[in-house]
């Protein structure tokens, strides 16, 4: 089983949609989620942290569940600008250390 | 804000030979930098993770001889990519930790590497 797991998209959404990502993970012990976006053949960006409480930035509402090692994003009034692929990413701690793993990703395409 | 340079950003190379890339932190010191691939329409999966001063630690199923990481400084991590072959094609990023961002690290622009 992945570490991290996402909707598989593509989400093919009009502008002004509401839509909403879906990603779980595996391990109980990681401690920290992000939501990171991707356009293509660039490099990753961060979104925006996700807590337990819900957080919300703007347009975007990220939330974590911990008992079921789920977290969500919801993506209102969508814009074409908000066409992406959407990363689910988790920060893994080993030993003293703490690395980021990525979900697959979920592509987003808002249409006009 | 937190800035990594990655080059080149773009190279194309004959199977068999070694292609190096940098990855820099310019604005911080970055004791430990990760190294990502990512294959078309896949997650970024993590190769290893590099300590400055000492030896680097690779992800089960990546080989460490193939894939060389030198980490000499607090601002300099370089990959290695030794004999390369086309099935090595791929985008490679790197990642350093700073704790001056939210969540601690900051990416490069990435490599994206063609073997021919």
């Amino acid at each position: 089983r992945k570490e991290v797991e996402q909707d598989p998209g593509p989400f093919n959404v009009p502008e002004g949609a509401t839509v909403a990502f879906n990603c779980t993970y595996s391990n109980s012990a990681s401690q920290s989620f992000f939501w990171y976006r991707q356009d293509c053949r660039k490099e990753p960006k961060l979104l925006m942290s996700v807590y337990s409480s819900g957080n919300e930035d703007g347009r975007f509402t990220a939330q974590l569940n911990r008992a079921s090692q789920y977290i969500s994003l919801l993506i209102r009034d969508s814009k074409l600008s908000d066409s992406a692929t959407y990363l689910c990413v988790v920060n893994r701690i080993r030993g003293s250390q703490g690395n980021l793993i990525f979900g697959k990703g979920t592509k987003l395409s808002v249409k006009p | 804000g937190a800035v990594v340079s990655q080059h080149p950003s773009r190279v194309i190379c004959k199977s068999g030979t070694s292609v190096k890339i940098e990855c820099r932190s310019l604005d911080f010191q970055a004791t430990t930098m990760f190294w990502y691939r990512q294959f078309p329409k896949q997650s970024l999966m993590l190769m290893a993770t590099s300590n400055e001063g000492s030896k680097a630690t690779y992800e089960q199923g990546v080989e460490k001889d193939k894939f060389l990481i030198n980490h000499a400084s607090l601002t300099l991590s370089t990959l290695t990519v030794t004999s390369a072959h086309p099935e090595d094609s791929s985008f490679y990023i790197c990642s350093a930790r700073d704790r001056g961002t939210i969540n601690g690290y900051t990416f490069g622009s990435g490599t994206r590497l063609t073997v021919v």
